[in-house]
Formats: C-alpha cells, structure tokens, sequence
C-alpha cells in the first residue's frame, strides 16, 4: 500500500510570510494527525481529525495555525504569519482506527515530513 | 509537562553489543507503549509496542521490558548492527477523550562497525 504522501519536503520563508503543507494519508484510513517535531525533540500533537472532523486541536497555536482534511482525505496545515521558532519538520501520519478502537498493532504511519525553515 | 521520560539522550554503542534505552511515564491511564524508530529524513516508523499487562515482548533482536509498578519500560537491541544507527523514540497513548500518542525527546543511537 502507499504510504503517507507530504508535501513539499522543504520550504524555507521569512519571518511573518505564510506557508501551507499538504498531506495524503493512507487510503481508507479515518484518522488523520498533524506533528511538530522540533529538532533534538520528539513529535508533538498539533491536531487530530476524525474523517473530517477535529478531535483534538488542543495544542495548536490557533492565533497563526490552522488546518483543514478536505472532504476526510487530504489535509492541509497553514501557518500565517510565521516565527522563527516555527522551524521544524511537520509530520503527518494516519491511522485506520478511529476512537475506542486500538489494538497492540496499533500504530500511526508518518509521512517523511516538511523540513520548515523560519528566517 | 513531558508526560514520557526518555533517557539517555544519545548512545554509542559497538556492533555486536546491546543498546538500552529507558523510559517513564507518570500517567497511569496509559494503556499502550510503542517503539518508534526514525532515520534521518523520514517520519518514525513503528518498531514494537506492548501493553501494561504483559512484562516482556520480544522481536527478532529487539526487546521491551515493562515495570508497571516502578511505570518504567526499556527497548533492549540485542547484537546491535550499524545499520540500527537511528533515533529511537518511546511514546505512550492517552485514554480519554482523543486518542493520541506522546513520545518521549528520543535517544540518537549510534553503532560503530
């Protein structure tokens, strides 16, 4: 099966410009995340969809972040304006599980992610 | 609140020896620990994971073992190969509302030939 698609794999902005990241998940797959990972640091949970609906978006910075998943497939996360501590690598991985169900095989497929540069 | 304690930050270990990597959490309402490894330039991608009811869960060369009472778990590699050089990240999945994973800062593995 494809694996998740991102894109672009770069993107390198200016302070206080915007960008936008696009994501295929997994086909059929329900659940959708969107991670920050911060060099040296492990992802962290911007936002999770359900279909096409949000679960937890309780950690994104909504005042210069949003984020949509397009009819429950693609997804696309923007941030306007940009900072400088913004760079990082944005992954996007899905699941076929959607809420209560998880099993020992549980486990989210990563995209390779969006290196994003802040200067 | 880093809710996943992972440690050591980085590890260099020779071929043939076995790297160890420890981590803790603090909520109990953890019912699900994954492994993840990650090479540079790609996303993490499952290695092994076990439930709190189980103590040992072995794969091939790698290994987890889990305290429940001390609420620690530790990724053992046994006969560590270069090609394992990675970062390695715990994590552990939350109940309750949203379901999502929280990964510990990762260990950076290295395994000279």
């Amino acid at each position: 099966e494809a694996g998740v698609a991102q894109s672009p794999r770069y993107k390198i902005i200016e302070k206080r410009q915007s960008v936008a990241f696009w994501c295929n998940p997994i086909s059929g797959h329900a659940t959708l995340y969107w991670y920050q990972q911060i060099l040296g640091q492990g992802p962290k949970l911007l936002i999770q969809f359900q279909n096409n609906g949000v679960v937890d978006d309780s950690q994104l910075p909504k005042d210069r972040f949003s984020a949509e998943r397009l009819k429950g497939v693609d997804s696309t996360l923007k941030i306007q304006p940009a900072k400088l501590e913004d760079s990082a690598v944005y992954l996007c991985a899905s699941s076929p599980l959607g809420l209560g169900g998880r099993g020992l095989n549980y486990g989210y497929t990563f995209g390779s992610g969006t290196r994003l540069t802040v200067v | 609140q880093q809710q996943v304690k992972q440690s050591p930050q980085s590890l260099i270990v020779q071929k043939g020896g076995i790297s160890i990597i420890n981590c803790a959490y603090e909520n109990t309402a953890f019912d699900y620990f994954p492994w993840y490894q990650q090479f540079p330039g790609k996303g993490p991608a499952l290695l092994i994971a076990i439930r709190p009811d189980v103590s040992e869960k072995k794969e091939g060369r790698f290994t987890i073992s889990f305290n429940k009472s001390a609420k620690q778990f530790s990724l053992h590699i046994m006969d560590s190969q270069p090609g394992d050089s990675a970062t390695y990240f715990c994590a552990a999945f939350t109940q309750g509302g949203s379901e999502k994973l929280v990964f510990g800062k990762g260990t950076k593995l290295t395994v000279n030939p």
